[in-house]
């Protein structure tokens, strides 16, 4: 069997719930960020990205917010699907820097 | 091609042997990036090459682990005298430029377990 994430916080959500899955990242030289879905067996894939720049971000179904003053990320994701089951990761970096750091991911349950 | 390839799916070595991991990056992608997955949960970075050169090799165990991306052939990691704390997966990644916010692809990941 599968042996994941042992200490992987889970959101268990009804079909159709809106989620809202939070990140807080420790590098206050970060200026862009990303949140990342990954199914299991399978590697990250990108949902949404966000510029520091800005507080929020809007893509189909799902928004990025941000909060720099207190370094926090959110990303909630509009009426729940059995699809959107997986890990979500956030993930940093900063201008001058292509390396990501990756946040600990939140485990995305949808009940049907 | 149009994803990124990663070989083998699994790989077990005994403690002390070697591992070796093979990425073949999108065509036309310039920029590899290697990523540890420990635990199904923690990533941590450990390479990455602009074409065959190092860009950043900042996260890479000084000792044991080595990566290539040579011309013409898939990029490689390899572990030598794996220890059981490798045990993970070992993602690799492709962007077309090296700007911040070009996307990054990732393959499926292999599956290291060291016994």
């Amino acid at each position: 069997g599968e042996n994941v994430g042992l200490h992987l916080p889970t959101l268990s959500v009804q079909e159709g719930d809106n989620s809202i899955i939070n990140c807080a990242y420790s590098n206050s030289a970060s200026d862009y960020f990303i949140w990342y879905k990954q199914e299991s067996g399978k590697g990250p894939q990108f949902i949404i990205d966000i510029r520091s720049n800005m507080d929020k971000r809007q893509g189909q179904r799902v928004t990025v917010l941000l909060n720099k003053t207190v370094k926090h990320l959110s990303l909630q994701i509009a009426a729940t699907q059995p699809g959107d089951s997986a890990v979500y990761f956030c993930a940093e970096t900063y201008t001058g820097r292509r390396a990501l750091t990756f946040g600990s991911g939140t485990r995305l349950q949808v009940q049907p | 091609g149009e994803e990124v390839a990663q070989t083998p799916k699994h790989l077990v070595r005994g403690e002390g042997q070697k591992a070796k991991l093979y990425c073949a990056p999108i065509k036309g992608h310039s920029y590899v990036f290697w990523y540890q997955q420990v635990l199904k949960n923690e990533f941590k970075f450990l390479i990455s090459f602009q074409n065959e050169n190092v860009f950043d090799e900042t996260g890479m165990p000084k000792e044991r682990f080595s990566a290539k991306c040579l011309p013409n052939s898939p990029c490689s990691l390899e572990i030598q005298a794996t220890k059981l704390e490798d045990s993970a997966v070992y993602f690799c990644a492709s962007s077309q430029g090296k700007g911040v916010e070009e996307k990054l692809f990732f393959g499926s990941g292999t599956q290291l377990s060291v016994l």
